[in-house]
């Protein structure tokens, strides 16, 4: 199993603003997934962080918007830059383990509220 | 029409009852997740699926792969399930690639 340290766990920011929000996990993975939930939505993947290389980002989401850092195997940010009320949602990383049978360890979430 | 539909979206339930949410998916996947989303935003794995039927405690999911649906129940319901319940499906062999429900909201009144 993983167990994912995510902060803060929630935020109230002034829109033009940036917030970083970081993920430690507990044990070496691979790949680090970075995840929005706006309102009464699915969850969305924005991009996969993978150490030692950039950040892939899925369709609709930017590198200058969102931008992430993976400096070792147990860390990973993701910078919510240039805020706006359109970025207020819960924002989770998440982590797979190993193995056939597999599961996915997410964070605490992060609540972002942005003013 | 979404990928991943979840029924129902809301359930109120007395103690004690069994309860039943649903998940259909259209896309072809290797597993399936069934989530607990608790008030805060953070997310508990449940359960993750490929064939047949997995029991913890309570809980009992199930998948058909064939019709493309899987269920979550809940024997005798408490009031601290009450929380968020989402079903992911794991599309294209990776496990990033998470298609998720919408969730389905359940409330367990004492």
């Amino acid at each position: 199993s993983a167990v994912i340290s995510q902060k803060p766990s929630r935020d109230i920011c002034q829109r033009g603003t940036s917030l970083t929000i970081q993920c430690q996990v507990d044990s070496q993975v691979t790949m680090m997934f970075w995840y929005r939930q706006q309102p009464g939505q699915s969850l969305t993947l924005i991009a996969t962080a993978n150490q030692g290389s950039e950040a892939t980002y899925e369709s609709g989401f930017v590198i200058d918007k969102f931008p992430i850092s993976r400096p070792n195997l147990t860390f990973s940010t993701l910078t919510v830059s240039n805020m706006s009320p359109e970025d207020s949602s819960i924002y989770l990383c998440s982590v797979p383990t190993q193995g056939r049978e597999s599961e996915a360890f997410f964070g605490q979430g992060t609540r972002l509220t942005v003013v | 029409k979404n990928e991943v539909e979840q029924s129902p979206q809301n359930l109120t339930a007395q103690e004690g009852e069994f309860i039943t949410i649903n998940c259909s998916y259209s896309v072809g996947i290797s597993a399936l997740h069934w989530l607990q989303q608790h008030p805060g935003g953070g997310i508990v794995s449940l359960f993750m699926l490929s064939s047949g039927k997995k029991k913890h405690g309570r809980l009992i999911a199930t998948i058909n792969i064939q019709e493309k649906h899987s269920s979550l129940h809940i024997t005798a319901s408490h009031p601290r399930d009450s929380a968020v319940y989402i079903c992911a499906v794991v599309y294209g062999g990776s496990q990033g690639n998470l298609i998720f429900g919408k969730g389905t909201k359940l409330s367990v009144k004492p």
